[in-house]
Order: structure tokens, then sequence, then C-alpha cells
């Protein structure tokens, strides 16, 4: 199988342009879930997706939204970019059965800097 | 508040030196432990999942353990190709989705 797909590996945006990062989970996973690192807050919880719906969202500003697709392809959209923005952004991909979730896997990430 | 405290945050092995490293959760309801080892630039993997207080997997030169506040990562015998960053993370029944909390993670080196 695939892995979890990122694209583009690379980014760099100015301050105040808006960003679009795309995420293809594993295939069969319906859960995509995103994470923003850095290196003074760790991993922390941007929100997940599930067959089409947002399930849980993080303690993020409404700059950062997302979506998922109907073959669970995600994107996640980041709007009016600050300096603060710049992070290695992960995707994690899940089963979800018997009522609960599988282990994440994760993608490569996507590096965005913001300048 | 559910949360997650690893420690050290750095550690610097000989080749051979084993040790241990720990993940101390704070969680309304597990409904997972996972560990995963990240190195630079890329995205972490998925190393093990535990789910309830004594169990134990293993891979190689690791061993991850799990009670009821805590798990270890035990490295048997390490080689510089163990040097990354480990990271823990958490499922809590609270969020009831796929929702991970990770800690800050510890970084091993691992020398020749």
């Amino acid at each position: 199988k695939a892995g979890v797909t990122q694209t583009p590996r690379y980014l760099i945006k100015t301050r105040g342009q808006q960003v679009t990062l795309s995420c293809s989970p594993i295939s069969g996973h319906r859960s995509v879930s995103w994470y923003q690192q850095t290196p003074g807050q760790g991993l922390q919880f941007l929100f997940e997706y599930f067959s089409e719906t947002q399930r849980n969202k993080g303690n993020f500003p409404g700059r950062f939204s997302g979506r998922q697709f109907s073959n669970s392809r995600s994107e996640m959209n980041v709007s009016t970019l600050e300096l603060g923005d710049s992070a290695l952004y992960l995707c994690a991909s899940s089963e979800h059965r018997d009522r609960s979730y599988t282990e994440a896997f994760f993608g490569q990430g996507t590096r965005l800097t913001v300048v | 508040e559910d949360q997650v405290t690893q420690s050290p945050e750095a550690l610097r092995l000989q080749e051979g030196e084993s040790s241990s490293l720990n993940c101390s959760y704070t969680v309304s309801g597990l409904r997972g432990l996972f560990w995963y080892r990240q190195d630079p630039g890329k995205g972490p993997e998925f190393l093990f999942t535990l789910y309830s207080a004594g169990e134990e997997k293993e891979k190689e030169r690791l061993k991850a353990t799990l009670t009821k506040k805590e798990s270890f990562l035990h490295i048997t015998a390490p080689k510089p190709e163990d040097s990354a960053t480990y990271l823990c993370a958490v499922r809590a029944s609270s969020s009831n989705t796929g929702k991970l909390i990770f800690g800050q993670g510890t970084t091993l080196q691992v020398k020749p």
C-alpha cells in the first residue's frame, strides 16, 4: 500500500498571502488529521476530517481551515499568512473500525516558510 | 486536561549503552498510547500501539511498556542509526475522534 502523500514538500510564501496544502491518505483510511509542528510547541492538533465532515478542531484561529473530498483526500488552507505560521504541517490518516480508530500514519509533511 | 510529558528532553548514549525513555500521561479514558520515531525534516514513523496497563510490544532493539500512568520505551544495545526524536502520543476517549495529543519528544543521540 502507498503511504500518506503530502504535496508540496516545501513552500515559501509572503506575509498576507494564502496557501493550500494537500494530503492523500492511505487507501481505505477515511480519517485524516492535520498537525502543525514547530520547535517551540511541538506537534499541535489542527483538525480532523472523517467522511467529509470535520469531527474535531484544535485551538487555532479561523484562518486555518480544511476540507475532505469524497475520495478521502484532504486539503488545508491558511489565509492571511503570518510569520508565526512557518512550520512543518503534517497529515495523518487512520482507519476507523469496531467503533475505534487504529494507529495514525503520517506523511512526510509540508515545510511552510512565511517571509 | 489531557496531557503528555516526556523525559528526558535529550539523551546521549554510547553505542551499546541501554536506556529508557519515559512518557507520563494524564488522560480521561485512554484509547491508545502510541510511540513514533521522527528523523529530522521527516514525518513521524509509527512504532507501537499500547492499549492497556501491562501490555508490552517489541521490535528489534525497542520495547514499549505501559502502566496506568506512564509508558517506557526501552532501547537495548542502541546503534547510531537509532538516533532520532522519539514521540509519545495518546488518544483520549473524551474527544471520541482520531485526535492525538503529543509529548514534546525525546531526542536520542547514539555515538559510535
